[in-house]
This record gives C-alpha cells, structure tokens and sequence, in this order.
C-alpha cells in the first residue's frame, strides 16, 4: 500500500532554516509528483510547491519563492522541503502529498497524503 | 492566481440530513479540475472527489460533486456521524500548473 513517512517535528529559532523529509513506499517514487501543503494551527490548508520526482522540476508558490527548496531523492524514495528565514508565521504541520495518477505536473489532485510534520518557530 | 471562496463558513445539520457546501472561483476552472477533501481533527486531508464529480477510490456514493466554470458544489445526501468535518474545494491545473484551496466549511452537528 502506498506510503508517505514524514520526518518528526522540528522547533526552530526565527531565521534559521528546517528540512522536511518525506518517504515514499508501494509504489514507484519516481512516476509521482510530491507536493508540500502547510497548516497553520485552527487555520486552512495553503499549497507550497510541488516537485517532479521524474525529472526534478518544480514549481513554488509565488509567496514561497525564494525561501523554499524541493528536491528528491530517488536512491532512497524520499523527497524532502527547505524553508528558509523562518518566522514565527511559519508555525504550522507541513504535509507531504502525492499525485492521485502519474507524471501530473501539476494536473492531479492529491490521493495520498503524509501525516504531517510540526514545524514550532520561536525564539 | 485563482482564488476559491467556499460557503458558508460553518454549516450545522443533524444526522440524515443533506449537506450542501459551495465553492466559487474567481475566474473559470478550466477542464472542471476542481477537487474535494475531509480533513477531520489531527488527520491529513482525504481526496473525496476530483474532475469536479468524480468519486475517488472508497468514497462513498453519499458523497456527490457537481458543477463547471466558477461555481462547484459538494453534496452529502444523508450525514452519517463521521461526516462531521471540514472540507476543503481545491483548484488544479492550469498555467502555469498550481493548486489552489478554499478556507473551508467545517460540518458539526446540530
């Protein structure tokens, strides 16, 4: 059965950065994009980027842009998001989530999802 | 950038009821691709519906999406105990290809 295993939470001080992993297992990592959707505590869900796991093309969120990072890993099927000059803002549960069908590039909604990272920042 | 607006905010119905939530774009949503999640406490989202009315795989057929263009909606025909959540329309595709999420309706109970 497919799999998403999240990386455990994470506190952090304003301006550093945290790196998120995601494993991927059941199914072939490389045929399905990953994206990265955040939850601030009581709030909704807000869609970061996604990444191909194909070809390692991305595409960011205008408000992330600049401050993000995606990549993969195919030896070890994990992908894995960096979030730069953290601010308290940036608290939330980051999700990892994965393409309902193969090679979407953006044009599938998500059918798996991970359980979600805890990001704390704060001084 | 296309920007969902899902009403209303809170919807508060009994068990067997019929649960009609809405979601507006601001602009067309092109080849219908709008989808719908559950997210309950301390879970992960669950993919409900995609292509604006396709179920997805173990949905049951309580669950309904309709729709095209701007306006989208979500129906539950007869509210179970563990419909009581919130849901979240969702816009994919497009150019460049994103996603994008409404604010959500939260289901309780009456």
């Amino acid at each position: 059965q497919v799999q998403l295993v999240q990386s455990g939470a994470e506190v952090k001080k304003p301006g550093a950065s945290v790196k998120v992993s995601c494993k991927g297992s059941g199914y072939t990592f490389s045929s399905y994009d990953i994206s990265w959707v955040r939850q601030a505590p009581g709030q909704g869900l807000e869609w970061m980027g996604w990444i191909s796991a194909y070809n390692g093309n991305t595409n960011y969120a205008q408000k992330f842009q600049g401050r993000v990072t995606m990549t993969t890993d195919t030896s070890t099927n994990t992908a894995y998001m960096e979030l730069g000059s953290l601010r308290s803002d940036d608290t939330a549960v980051y999700y990892c989530a994965r393409d309902s069908f193969p090679y979407g590039s953006g044009n599938y909604p998500f059918g798996y999802w991970g359980l979600g990272t805890l990001v704390t920042v704060s001084s | 950038e296309i920007v969902l607006t899902q009403s209303p905010g809170t919807l508060s119905l009994s068990l067997g009821e019929r649960a009609t939530l809405s979601c507006r774009a601001s602009q067309s949503v092109s080849s219908s691709y709008l989808a719908w999640y559950q997210q309950k406490p301390g879970q992960a989202p669950r993919l409900l519906i995609h292509g604006a009315s396709s179920r997805a795989t173990g949905i049951p057929d309580r669950f309904s999406g309709s729709g095209s263009g701007t306006d989208f909606t979500l129906t539950i025909s007869r509210l179970e105990p563990e419909d009581f959540a919130v849901y979240y329309c969702q816009q994919y595709g497009g150019s460049p290809p994103g996603y994008t999420f409404g604010q959500g309706t939260k289901l309780e109970i009456k």
